[in-house]
């Protein structure tokens, strides 16, 4: 395994076009999440799935944005009518979970090299 | 939510020079990582480090929970230590690593 791929890297589009990004994680990871970084700022969190649930969603996230992940495995992330304020590079990241005395606790995340957007 | 503060914003060091980041979180944490931001955008991991002390190389880290801060040392910069430096924390009330702001880093020759 060579870590979390994203697909494409890059992306140009026209304002209103739809487009579809993949995420393939480490293949052990039950968790899975997507961020966006726009220039010059830390990334921030869009969405969090653990398996094939979608467990959390960011304000960030508007009704254009989706993210599936079917049967746990790679996940896609689609932005419906893109405007230019969705330009950004998108990342995104896996960690695995495990059980400790204390609950479930989160792993060490891997992030993928991003998949950057770029609409004229 | 968490919330998370890098000190500096910017830094530039001479090369051979040595430097300590800063990292503060407002809440207790689960997880604590640091990462480098290359040119290129991928962000590589340097330490998983909820509590305690690691060392790497020339890089090490100390988590002081019960104070709520990280601190990250680079130990005789090279011009390759150029480039972002990222906090990420999770918040005991959720899954998401919420991020800081970054520490741009620059080392000159």
């Amino acid at each position: 395994d060579t870590g979390v791929s994203q697909n494409p890297r890059h992306k140009i589009t026209k304002r209103g076009q739809n487009v579809t990004f993949r995420c393939d994680p480490i293949s052990e990871h039950n968790r899975l999440y997507w961020y966006r970084q726009t220039l010059g700022q830390g990334p921030e969190f869009l969405t969090y799935f653990q398996n094939e649930a979608q467990l959390e969603k960011s304000r960030l996230l508007s009704d254009r944005f989706s993210a599936e992940r079917p049967k746990g495995s790679f996940s896609t992330l689609e932005i419906q009518r893109t405007e230019q304020g969705d330009s950004a590079m998108y990342l995104c990241a896996s960690s695995g979970g495990i059980y400790r005395a204390r609950g479930f606790r989160d792993t060490e995340a891997f992030f993928g090299q991003g998949t950057r957007l770029t609409v004229v | 939510g968490i919330q998370v503060e890098q000190s500096p914003p910017d830094l530039i060091l001479q090369e051979g020079a040595n430097s300590t980041l800063r990292c503060n979180f407002s809440d207790s944490v689960n997880n604590l990582q640091w990462f480098h931001q290359n040119p290129w955008g991928q962000l590589i991991n340097l330490f998983y480090i909820p509590s305690g002390t690691k060392q790497n190389g020339r890089l090490s880290a100390t988590t002081v929970a019960t104070e709520r801060y990280s601190l990250l040392y680079i130990s005789s910069s090279q011009t390759t230590d150029s480039g972002v430096y990222f906090c990420a924390a999770d918040g005991t009330g959720g899954f998401k690593t919420i991020f800081g702001a970054g520490t741009r880093l620059f080392v000159k020759a």
